[in-house]
């Protein structure tokens, strides 16, 4: 799999609707999308998890095109809290084949 | 409840010296995991545990042996440390190996000098 890149860095105000992108041209049938959340000096948190369409927790939204060649995570609203680095990873661990994290997306949110 | 625990939180080490680092989960989950972080590079899988008693290379295996000890336990050892393992090291576990829902550690920062 290519590498998955995404956004190095994004600026938002509270209350704001935030889209993040993460590219992933090479992905595989068996593929997930995972994004994750990670605060400084933490390891990632599970934010959400999607294989096509749209997918709608509590917290976040994920759109996946048909394709599936990109994936796009929506947070409503967002909070100074969401300040935050935000992970894709795609992958199928259990199909033998591996999984990868994008670059990951600085996300800051401006009061 | 804990979560994952991992085992030093900062560690500074010297080239070629060795040491292990130790994860534990308390949530009865099958698949372990190792990651690295460097600045810029996101993270990327050392090795895996798909279940106990299996280990699997990642991505950057290279100058890391891993054991399962036992359903909880996976550790990571480093037999001759160098400059470029200078690294925060996490350590996750999930439910199973179809489970892209990952349980991280608090990390472990690892300098080599």
């Amino acid at each position: 799999l290519a590498k998955i890149t995404q956004p190095i860095s994004m600026d938002s105000y509270e209350g704001q609707e935030v889209n993040i992108t993460c590219s992933h041209n090479n992905i595989a049938t068996n593929d997930y999308i995972t994004w994750y959340q990670q605060f400084p000096s933490q390891g990632p948190r599970f934010i959400i998890q999607g294989y096509k369409t749209k997918v709608t927790n509590e917290v976040a939204s994920l759109f996946i095109p048909a394709d599936r060649k990109s994936s796009t995570l929506s947070l409503p609203r967002v909070s100074l809290s969401d300040t935050a680095v935000y992970y894709c990873l795609v992958g199928a661990l259990n199909t033998g084949n591996q999984f990868y994290f994008g670059t990951g997306t600085s996300l800051t949110v401006i009061p | 409840n804990a979560g994952v625990t991992q085992t030093p939180k900062f560690q500074v080490l010297k080239t070629g010296q060795s040491m292990t680092l130790q994860c534990a989960q308390d949530m009865n989950h099958n698949s372990m995991y190792w990651y690295r972080q460097d600045p810029g590079m996101g993270l990327r899988l050392i090795y895996y545990s798909a279940s106990e008693g299996t280990t699997d290379k990642g991505e950057v295996p290279n100058g890391y042996n891993v054991s399962r000890l036992n359903k909880r336990e996976f550790s990571l050892r480093l037999e001759s440390a160098a400059p470029s393992q200078t690294s925060v090291y996490f350590c996750a576990s999930s439910e199973t190996g179809q489970s892209y829902e990952q349980y991280f550690g608090p990390g472990t920062r690892l300098t080599v000098t």
